[in-house]
C-alpha cells in the first residue's frame, strides 16, 4: 500500500462545476499537507499548504484535512478551463524533509 | 518560482551510456532534490541534499548518483543508463528555515534508446 493514495481519474467537469479531489494516507506521523497543480508538460506548482486540520481558503480553492480519518480534499469552485491540469497531493513528516506524493489526479473541465 | 533552471530539457542517449543532469537555483535553497516522474507511479524521490556535499538516498536510489559542490548546483548521474530509467526527471528546492513547501523546476525529458 502506497503512503499516498490518489484516484487518477480522469475527471472531466462542465464549466463552472465545483471539483472535489482526494486523497488519503497512511502515516500517522504526516503532519503537514500540500496540494501541487502541474500542467501538460510543466512542473508541479505548489498551489497550497497547510499543517493542521481544518480548512484552508485561497480564493476560489480550499484546501481540507481531516487528521482522524486521514483523508486530503482540494475543492475548486466555479470551476474554468484553465484550472484543467493533473492535481498532486503531496504529504510528509515534520522532522526530515521528505514529500510523499500521490499519483496525481487528472481534471478537465470543458466550456 | 524559486529559480530554478535544469538541463537539458531533452535528451535522447543510448543504453550502457553516463548521463547528467544539471539543476542550478538562484534562491540559496537549503534542500534540493531529484525526482522522477512515471504514468502510474506519480512523482518518486530519488535522492536529496540538505546542503554542500550532504546527500541521501530516496525511494528510487538504485543506478543513480548526486553531487553538490555548491549551494546552487545539484547534479544527478547515470552512470549507464537503461531503458527502464526513460522519464521526466524534476530538480526541486526547499528553503530549509522551517517551510516544508517544495518548489520544482521545469523538468528534463530522458529518453534511453
Amino acid at each position: 500500500q502506497k503512503e499516498v493514495e490518489q484516484d487518477p481519474g480522469p475527471l472531466s467537469v462542465p464549466e463552472g462545476a465545483i471539483v472535489s479531489l482526494n486523497c488519503t494516507y497512511s502515516n500517522s506521523a504526516f503532519q503537514y499537507f500540500m496540494w501541487y497543480r502541474q500542467y501538460s508538460r510543466k512542473g508541479p506548482e505548489l498551489l497550497m499548504y497547510t499543517y493542521s486540520s481544518g480548512n484552508k481558503e485561497d480564493g476560489r480553492f480550499t484546501a481540507q484535512v481531516d487528521k482522524s480519518s486521514k483523508y486530503i480534499s482540494l475543492f475548486i469552485r466555479d470551476s474554468q478551463p484553465s484550472d484543467s491540469a493533473t492535481y498532486l497531493c503531496a504529504s510528509g513528516e515534520v522532522e526530515g524533509g521528505k514529500l510523499i506524493f500521490g499519483q496525481g489526479t487528472e481534471l478537465s473541465v470543458k466550456p | 518560482d524559486a529559480g530554478i533552471t535544469q538541463s537539458p530539457r531533452h535528451k535522447v542517449t543510448e543504453t550502457g551510456t553516463p548521463v547528467t543532469l544539471r539543476c542550478h537555483q538562484t534562491e540559496n535553497h537549503r534542500y534540493m532534490y531529484w525526482y522522477r516522474q512515471d504514468p502510474g507511479h506519480g512523482l518518486r524521490l530519488i535522492h536529496y541534499s540538505y546542503g554542500v556535499k550532504d546527500t541521501d538516498k530516496g525511494e528510487v536510489s538504485d543506478g543513480y548518483s548526486v553531487s553538490r559542490s555548491k549551494t546552487e548546483d545539484f547534479l544527478l548521474t547515470l552512470e549507464s543508463a537503461t531503458s527502464s530509467q526513460t522519464s521526466v526527471y524534476f530538480c526541486a528546492t526547499r528553503t530549509g528555515a522551517g517551510g516544508k513547501e517544495q518548489y520544482f523546476g521545469p523538468g528534463t525529458r530522458l529518453t534511453v534508446t
